[in-house]
């Protein structure tokens, strides 16, 4: 149980593209999901937490139109990343929070890479 | 932003060793949980922790929350190679409504057969 899916795994785009990343609860309802930026060999960086029906909250220095988040139900929620620049080339992951719990279940990742 | 104290930073062991790594804070938390990622994956969630003192097991994993709730371990026993990967862990703050998780540093772990 507690599965979480993403989509795609991996991207290549040219700059100035807009790149859409799927993130999916397989198994459960996820009323919070939470979308990450990891670079390499450095812990996980929180960019937004989304809430089913309503807007996402960003964290401090993330640009909301920049990363635009959507999480129209609650079993999806879509990380739009807008206008993509080299510098936005990077590994995104989100993750799921099932009902109350604090569990965050995470799906395998999406390598972002903007030529 | 809040970041947990993660130890060691890394770690090179023969295989068959215990490993022991822990997580500490400064202020309270009411959540520690563990998560091991392999490269070019997402974390998965090793063990949950939701009371002091609580120690818990997930096969050769055991991971316990500090009585202070300020600390937490994980030890693995009998390591073997496909141990090897990254573990953080992660920890929900007692104070205010932000529900955030706080993230240790992560510990490399690398596994001599």
């Amino acid at each position: 149980g507690a599965v979480v899916s993403q989509h795609p795994s991996w991207v290549i785009c040219k700059s100035g593209t807009s790149v859409k990343i799927e993130c999916r609860s397989l198994d459960f309802q996820a009323t919070t999901m939470f979308w990450y930026r990891q670079f390499p060999k450095q812990s996980l960086m929180l960019m937004a937490t989304s809430n089913e029906g309503s807007k996402a909250t960003y964290e401090q220095g993330v640009e909301k139109d920049k990363f635009l988040i959507n999480h129209a139900s609650l079993t999806l929620s879509t990380l739009t990343v807008t206008s993509a620049h080299p510098e936005d080339s990077s590994f995104y992951i989100c993750s799921a929070r099932e009902g109350e719990k604090e569990t965050q279940y995470f799906g395998p990742g999406t390598r972002l890479l903007v030529l | 932003g809040q970041q947990l104290n993660q130890s060691p930073q890394s770690m090179f062991i023969q295989e068959g060793e215990d490993v022991s790594m822990n997580c500490t804070s400064s202020s309270i938390f009411n959540t520690w949980l563990w998560y091991k990622q392999d490269p070019g994956e997402g974390p998965v969630l090793l063990i949950a922790l939701y009371k002091a003192g609580e120690l818990t097991s997930n096969g050769r994993l055991t991971a316990q929350f500090g009585i202070t709730r300020k600390d937490s371990f994980l030890n693995i026993s009998a390591s073997i190679p496909s141990d090897v990967g990254i573990y953080f862990c992660a920890g929900l703050p007692n104070a205010g409504n932000n529900r955030k998780l706080i993230w240790g540093l992560g510990t490399s772990l690398a596994v001599n057969p």
